[in-house]
C-alpha cells in the first residue's frame, strides 16, 4: 500500500465551486506539505504543517486554505476555484531529526477548473 | 530571477550514455541539496541527498555540489530507458524551516 495517498486523483470543476483535496499518510511523519506543480514553474509550496496545531503559509497560499485533522491527514481547500488554479497538486510528508529534509510525495491530484 | 535555475530540456540520449543534469542557484545559504525523479503521472521520489559541497555516489548515480560556484549536478552512468523521467533539483537551508526550493525540472528520455 502507498505510504502517502491523495484523493481524488483527478477532478474537473467549475469556476466558483469549493473543492477539497485530501491527503493521508501511514509513514508516521509529523510534517506535511501541499505543493502545486505547473509546467515550467516546478513545485511551489502552498501550505505546510509541522504538527496538528502548527499551520504555515507557503510561497503561494492566496486562494487556498488547509486543515490538519490528525497527524496522518492534511486537506487542501479551494474556497472558490478559479481557472488559474488548474494544476497538479501534491501532498508530501517528512520526518524529524536528520531525515526531515527528505520529503515523500503522494501520487498527485490533477485539478482542472473550467 | 528564480532562486534555482534548471534547464527544462527536453534531453534525449541513447541507451548507455552518460547523462549530466545541472542546476544553478543564487542563495548562498542553501546547504542541503536533493535530486528527485518524477515519472509521468507520478509524484516525485527522492533520488539523491547531499549536504554541503562534495560528491555522493549511489550505484549509477553521482550527485555533485560546488557551493563556491553555486552549481549542482547529477550524473547518470550507463543510462537506461527506465531512467526516462523528469529530474528535479531541490535545496534548502536551516534558516528556512526546511522549506524546499525546487528547480523547474529537466525532462530526460533515454532511447533504446
Amino acid at each position: 500500500d502507498a505510504d502517502v495517498t491523495q484523493t481524488p486523483r483527478n477532478r474537473i470543476t467549475k469556476t466558483g465551486k469549493r473543492i477539497m483535496l485530501e491527503c493521508s499518510q501511514t509513514k508516521g511523519h509529523d510534517r506535511m506539505y501541499w505543493y502545486r506543480q505547473d509546467p515550467g514553474l516546478g513545485l511551489r509550496l502552498i501550505y505546510y504543517s509541522f504538527d496538528v496545531k502548527d499551520i504555515n503559509k507557503g510561497e503561494i497560499s492566496d486562494g487556498y486554505s488547509v486543515s490538519r485533522q490528525a497527524q496522518a491527514k492534511f486537506s487542501l481547500s479551494l474556497e472558490s476555484a478559479i481557472p488559474n488554479q488548474t494544476a497538479l497538486y501534491f501532498c508530501a510528508t517528512s520526518g524529524t531529526g536528520s531525515s526531515y529534509n527528505e520529503q515523500f510525495f503522494g501520487p498527485g491530484t490533477r485539478l482542472t477548473v473550467l | 530571477q528564480k532562486e534555482v535555475e534548471q534547464d527544462p530540456g527536453p534531453l534525449s540520449v541513447p541507451e548507455g550514455a552518460i547523462v549530466s543534469l545541472n542546476c544553478t542557484y543564487s542563495n548562498s545559504a542553501f546547504q542541503y541539496f536533493m535530486w528527485y525523479r518524477q515519472y509521468s503521472r507520478k509524484g516525485p521520489e527522492l533520488l539523491m541527498y547531499t549536504y554541503s559541497s562534495g560528491n555522493k555516489e549511489d550505484g549509477r548515480f553521482t550527485a555533485q555540489v560546488d557551493k563556491s560556484s553555486k552549481y549542482i549536478s547529477l550524473f547518470i552512468r550507463d543510462s537506461q530507458p527506465s531512467d526516462s523521467a523528469t529530474y528535479l533539483c531541490a535545496m534548502t537551508h536551516s534558516g528556512s524551516a526546511r522549506q524546499l526550493t525546487f528547480g523547474s525540472g529537466t525532462q530526460l528520455t533515454v532511447l533504446p
